[in-house]
């Protein structure tokens, strides 16, 4: 079946960093991605959507230049946490939306730990 | 977004006993989905309800879909210590876009 994957799984980095990670619809084309953050023990909250060739759209209280998201193609979504803090450690998921069959998929996570 | 209750928050069941869990919200929704989530993992896709009054089996799992729209609830039948995990309802508003609104989650233990 379809298969998202997200790179890196685990990342660990200093403040005042910037991490990219990467999403990947691996055989499948994804008009649209998600892009979900999810505290510890807390459920998975929406942070924007990313439709491929156009800017993403984010969810109220989700800053803009501080999670810069790119869908450069059809099968890769970008965030980029600019500059990030402890308090951005997080697990950050994403999901595609398949092409041909409007069928979600998620990635596996990856989980950022700012130090 | 707009946030599902969902409910019990957790559970601790044994091994062979029947669970529910169910979720509301005060908005109609066009899509009902279950996931369950591995510690670690991303969610993995358990039940999609796309109608109203929908009841859908896979497996020991059996979901429906409200009549009203605004509620969807998920049984696990005899279940197994595999089943531990946080289970997540989905929904997918009007308009949204395929976009997903989640609840809290439940998160379930069974002992064997």
């Amino acid at each position: 079946g379809a298969v998202v994957s997200q790179h890196p799984s685990w990342v660990i980095c200093k403040s005042g960093t910037s991490v990219k990670i990467e999403c990947r619809s691996l055989d499948f084309q994804a008009t649209t991605m998600f892009w979900y953050r999810q505290f510890p023990k807390q459920s998975l909250m929406l942070m924007a959507t990313s439709n491929e060739g156009s800017k993403a759209t984010y969810e109220q209280g989700v800053e803009k230049d501080k999670f810069l998201i790119n869908h450069a193609s059809l099968t890769l979504s970008t965030l980029t946490v600019t500059s990030a803090h402890p308090e951005d450690s997080s697990f950050y998921i994403c999901s595609a939306r398949g092409r041909q069959t409007g069928e979600l998929f998620f990635g596996e996570g990856s989980r950022l730990t700012v130090l | 977004g707009q946030q599902l209750n969902q409910s019990p928050q957790s559970m601790f069941i044994q091994e062979g006993e029947d669970v529910s869990m169910n979720c509301t919200s005060s908005s109609i929704f066009n899509t009902w989905l279950w996931y369950k989530q591995d510690p670690g993992e991303g969610p993995v896709l358990l039940i999609a309800l796309y109608k109203a009054g929908e009841l859908t089996s896979n497996g020991r799992l059996t979901a429906q879909f409200g009549i009203t729209r605004k509620d969807s609830f998920l049984n696990i039948s005899a279940s197994i210590p595999s089943d531990v995990g946080i289970y997540f309802c989905a929904g997918q508003l009007p308009g949204s876009g395929y976009a997903l609104n989640f609840g809290k989650g439940t998160s379930l233990l069974v002992t064997p």
